[in-house]
């Protein structure tokens, strides 16, 4: 069955440094979101991604964090100066369709652990 | 600020148990109600996706029931199994693209 898939797995970095996390989407999945869940807390939306460019972002999603999807396979969450509260469980997510009365479910990658020092 | 609340927030049975575990989420609108199973170490896995007033879905020995009208949605499994143990998600879906996720339910089934 296709999968999400995304890498690192985990990833350390040092405050202020920039990081990339890596997501491949389902081929045929048409809408692309990055969630995160910081330790403890409910799993929360980030941004969604249709048609090469953001469709939503969440006021958590400010201009420290960007998306590209660069080669119709590949779609990337950057963050130009990591936080300690950057620190969180990244997921990315795709789906085949969005929007008013989808039915269509959420495929989740396994994750990105984001550690900021 | 749209809130999704789930209980228990943890639950341990024995196997063979039937158990229950509730959603409430916002009654205006309403869009979607999604139910994800989470097992550790691994990502979350959809279960059902529920858009109408009334709905009920099953898969094996799962399943869900949807009551927009007053914000809640129930899901059940029967006969639990030690490969039930997971954490169960619901998640609104709203008049956009983002899910609005609740805290979770721990599930624990102990053989």
């Amino acid at each position: 069955e296709p999968e999400v898939t995304q890498t690192p797995s985990h990833q350390v970095t040092q405050m202020g440094q920039e990081v990339i996390l890596r997501c491949v989407p389902i081929s045929n999945h048409l809408y692309f979101y990055w969630y995160r869940q910081i330790l403890g807390q409910k799993v929360e939306f980030l941004v969604s991604f249709y048609n090469n460019e953001i469709s939503e972002k969440s006021e958590i999603f400010d201009d420290q964090f960007s998306v590209e999807r660069p080669d119709g396979s590949n779609f990337t969450l950057k963050i130009r100066s990591t936080k300690l509260e950057d620190s969180a469980m990244y997921f990315c997510a795709s789906s085949e369709e969005a929007g008013l009365d989808s039915n269509s479910p959420l495929h989740f990658g396994n994750g990105t652990r984001l550690t900021v020092t | 600020i749209l809130n999704v609340e789930q209980s228990p927030q943890s639950l341990h049975v024995q196997e063979g148990d039937s158990t229950n575990f509730t959603c409430s989420f916002p009654s205006s609108n309403f869009y979607a109600l999604h139910w994800y199973r989470w097992e550790t170490a691994k990502s979350p896995e959809a279960l059902f996706v529920m858009t109408l007033n009334g709905d009920e879905k099953k898969k094996g020995r799962i399943s869900a029931t949807l009551n927009t009208k007053e914000g809640y949605s129930y899901l059940y499994i029967k006969g639990s199994q030690p490969e039930d143990s997971a954490t169960y998600l619901c998640a609104f879906g709203g008049a956009t693209n983002k899910l609005i996720f609740g805290t979770g339910t721990l599930l624990a089934v102990q053989p």
